[in-house]
């Protein structure tokens, strides 16, 4: 069955630190790793990441992908109190019509302390 | 460019009842995905609609069920509603076939209640 594990479950840390999200997924015909940020409803796409070891940027926020050790990790430079919300992690696999399905982890929710 | 919506957002039922959610994907697309999304867990896929028809379908009963329209749209039905059906439903619109980017996009959710 497949499975996203996250770690940790919660972080609080100081605006301004650095954070670091893990994400280790065993899914079956897996073909991409997604994270997404949760602050009240609507799951909001950040990544999508497909190669191992190619660096996705967005602003300051950061991820890679491992494919060998399925793993994949998000990083948040220089925080803010924005950035306080759930982190989702999602595995997905394609399937023979050729659509996606994604298997989410239960999140890490991060608090940045001012 | 208008996103996913979903209606209506907040919907309280009691048990025994059925539910219908509602779906409009963003501009473009045509695969709807439902998922549940208990409080403090990640969203749990119930089942994905392509061209009109359920796709794929996660480890949910029977008691749930959809339907897509021509114009992508998506319903989600829920009969003889238990309490444990009380959570956020998400719908996440993307594009499917074999070229797409398959980047799934979510609505705002609807809040159901089980009473």
């Amino acid at each position: 069955e497949d499975k996203v594990v996250q770690s940790p479950l919660s972080l609080v840390v100081h605006e301004g630190d650095t954070v670091t999200l893990n994400c280790s997924y065993e899914v079956t015909n897996f073909r991409s790793l997604l994270w997404y940020k949760q602050e009240k409803k609507a799951p909001t796409f950040l990544f999508m990441l497909t190669s191992s070891g190619i660096e996705k940027k967005s602003g300051r926020l950061s991820s890679i992908l491992d494919k060998k050790e399925l793993f994949s990790i998000l990083n948040i430079t220089a925080t803010q109190t924005g950035d306080s919300a759930i982190y989702l992690c999602a595995g997905g696999f394609i399937s023979n019509f050729g659509n996606e399905k994604l298997t989410f982890g239960t999140g890490t929710r991060l608090t940045i302390i001012p | 460019d208008a996103g996913v919506t979903q209606s209506p957002t907040h919907l309280i039922k009691t048990r025994g009842q059925q539910v219908t959610l509602r779906c409009s994907p963003k501009s473009g697309h045509d695969t709807v995905s439902w998922y549940q999304q208990a409080l403090g867990q990640g969203p749990q896929f119930i089942f994905q609609y392509y061209e009109e028809e359920e796709r794929q379908r996660g480890n949910f009963p029977d008691r749930f069920s959809g339907h897509q329209f021509p114009n992508y749209s998506s319903e989600l039905n829920v009969n003889a509603l238990l309490l444990g059906d009380s959570a956020l439903y998400l719908c996440a619109s993307s594009r499917g076939g074999l070229t797409s980017s398959y980047e799934q996009y979510f609505g705002p959710g609807t809040r159901l209640t089980v009473t």
